[in-house]
C-alpha cells in the first residue's frame, strides 16, 4: 500500500517549456488536490477534485491546467512554464466524504530557470 | 475566502518542556481543523485534528483546544523530545464533500538538549 505517489521527484524546466507531474493514489479515495508549497507562504491549493470527472480551481490557480484521469490519477500540468512557479508540489487525497484527512504525497520540486 | 493565521513563525523549547502554537481563522462557517507536521524534504503528516463540535482532543503528549466564539485553535505538545523539531502548519475547512483546507504559514519547532 503506496499511499499516495508522485512523479517525477525533481525537474528542471526553462522558462516557456511544458511539463505534466503525475500523481496516483491506492486508497480508493474520491477526492485529490494539488498544493504548491513556498517558503514562508504554507500550503496553497491550486485545483482539486472532489470526485472522479469533476475538478475545480482552488486559491491559485493561474498558469495550471489538471486532469482526473480516473479515480486513481490526478495530473497537473503547466503548459508554459514561469520562474515564478518554481515550488515544491505536494498531491494528496481523502476520502472526500466530509472532513475527512488529507493524505499527502511526497511532492515535486520544480525549478524553473 | 478563509484566511487562517499562525503564530509564532519560529519557537525553541528546551527538551521537556511544552510548546504551544496558536492559529487564527476568519471564517466562521469553518468546522474542521486539522494540524500537519512536516519534517525536512518530506511530506505533511497528519498528526491531529479536531471538528468544531469538539473543544478539545488528545492524543498521547499532543493536544488541540478549540475556542469557535474567538475563532481560534492552538497545538499543544508537552515532554518535548529531539523528535518533534519540525515544522507544524495548522489549517482550516468548512467542510463539504472536498473539504478543502486553507493552511496557515507554518512554525518551525527546535526542541534543543
Amino acid at each position: 500500500n503506496a499511499g499516495v505517489t508522485q512523479t517525477p521527484k525533481f525537474q528542471v524546466l526553462k522558462t516557456g517549456q511544458s511539463m505534466t507531474l503525475q500523481c496516483a493514489q491506492d486508497m480508493n479515495h474520491n477526492s485529490m488536490y494539488w498544493y504548491r508549497q513556498d517558503p514562508g507562504m504554507g500550503l496553497r491549493l491550486i485545483y482539486y477534485s472532489a470526485s472522479e470527472g469533476t475538478t475545480d480551481k482552488g486559491e491559485v490557480p493561474n498558469g495550471y491546467n489538471v486532469s482526473r484521469l480516473n479515480k486513481r490519477e490526478f495530473s497537473l500540468r503547466l503548459e508554459s512554464a514561469a520562474p515564478s512557479q518554481t515550488s515544491v508540489y505536494f498531491c494528496a487525497s481523502s476520502e472526500g466524504l466530509i472532513n475527512q484527512p488529507q493524505h499527502f504525497g511526497d511532492g515535486t520540486r520544480l525549478s524553473i530557470l | 475566502g478563509e484566511n487562517v493565521e499562525q503564530h509564532p513563525s519560529t519557537l525553541s523549547v528546551q527538551e521537556g518542556d511544552s510548546a504551544v502554537i496558536k492559529c487564527t481563522y476568519s471564517d466562521s462557517a469553518s468546522n474542521y481543523f486539522p494540524w500537519y507536521k512536516q519534517e525536512l524534504g518530506k511530506r505533511p503528516q497528519l498528526i491531529i485534528d479536531i471538528r468544531s463540535n469538539v473543544g478539545e482532543k488528545k492524543d498521547q503528549r499532543i493536544a488541540v483546544t478549540l475556542n469557535k466564539t474567538a475563532k481560534h485553535f492552538s497545538l499543544h505538545i508537552t515532554e518535548t523530545q529531539p523528535e518533534d523539531s519540525a515544522v507544524y502548519f495548522c489549517a482550516a475547512s468548512r467542510g463539504g464533500t472536498a473539504s478543502k483546507l486553507t493552511f496557515g504559514t507554518g512554525t518551525r519547532l527546535q526542541v534543543t538538549l
